[in-house]
């Protein structure tokens, strides 16, 4: 069975930093992408980056380029998104994702980032 | 970006048809997919590729659609389906997602 599990939610003061955990299991870690993506009221759905573990091969949408780094640990089956200079806008849940034919099948539990002093 | 644009809630009568719509900003092919959120809850697939629907899901569900406009239909509604549906597009970077469509039972 196919299982992302993400790290806890987090409260992170205005300018901090702050990084988010996805742990795979139940299949290959170097055989899939690994997506991120973010919910947040005011904007809805969106597609942050993508990882290939594989080949540590990122690639963002522009509007995420400078704010996310996606990275992953082939050792530990494990994907990591770091969030910097964060803001009010940045407070949203986050997900992890898998793709299955060219869908986002597998989905992890969503961490909650709330930016706040 | 490719827009999708979404009607934003919908009510209906347990046991009716519905059909949600999506309408991309441009072409999308068939890489349209549709997604059920509960409240405090991931995202979950129901139908991938415009029409092929996910294992598990409930035959009551189904898709149509390619180029710019796809429709989710559910035949007949439950109580259980009352949810966010979201349509996603994969063909063009980046992929974007429609702001959903809340459906209330009456």
């Amino acid at each position: 069975e196919v299982k992302l599990q993400q790290s806890g939610d987090e409260l992170v003061r205005p300018g901090a930093s702050v990084k988010i955990s996805c742990k795979a299991s139940g299949y290959t870690f170097t055989n899939y992408a690994m997506y991120w993506v973010k919910q947040s009221p005011g904007q809805g759905l969106e597609w942050i980056g993508t990882i290939i573990p594989l080949i540590d091969t990122t690639s963002y949408n522009q509007k995420f380029k400078g704010k996310a780094t996606l990275t992953a640990d082939k050792s530990s089956n494990t994907a990591y998104m770091e969030l910097s200079r964060l803001t009010s806008e940045d407070s949203a849940v986050y997900y992890c994702a898998r793709m299955e034919n060219s869908s986002f099948a597998y989905w992890g539990q969503g961490t909650l980032v709330t930016v706040s002093s | 970006d490719t827009v999708l644009t979404q009607s934003p809630a919908l009510a209906v009568s347990p046991g009716e048809r519905v059909t949600i719509s999506c309408r991309a900003s441009e072409s999308v092919s068939t890489l349209m997919h549709w997604y059920q959120q509960k409240p405090g809850q991931q995202p979950k697939l129901l139908i991938y590729l415009a029409s092929h629907l996910e294992s598990g899901v409930p035959a009551r569900f189904s898709g149509s659609g390619s180029g710019t406009d796809f429709t989710l239909t559910i035949d007949p509604v439950e109580a259980d389906d009352t949810a966010t549906y979201y349509c996603q597009q994969s063909w063009n970077d980046p992929y974007t997602f429609g702001a959903g469509t809340k459906l209330e039972l009456k």
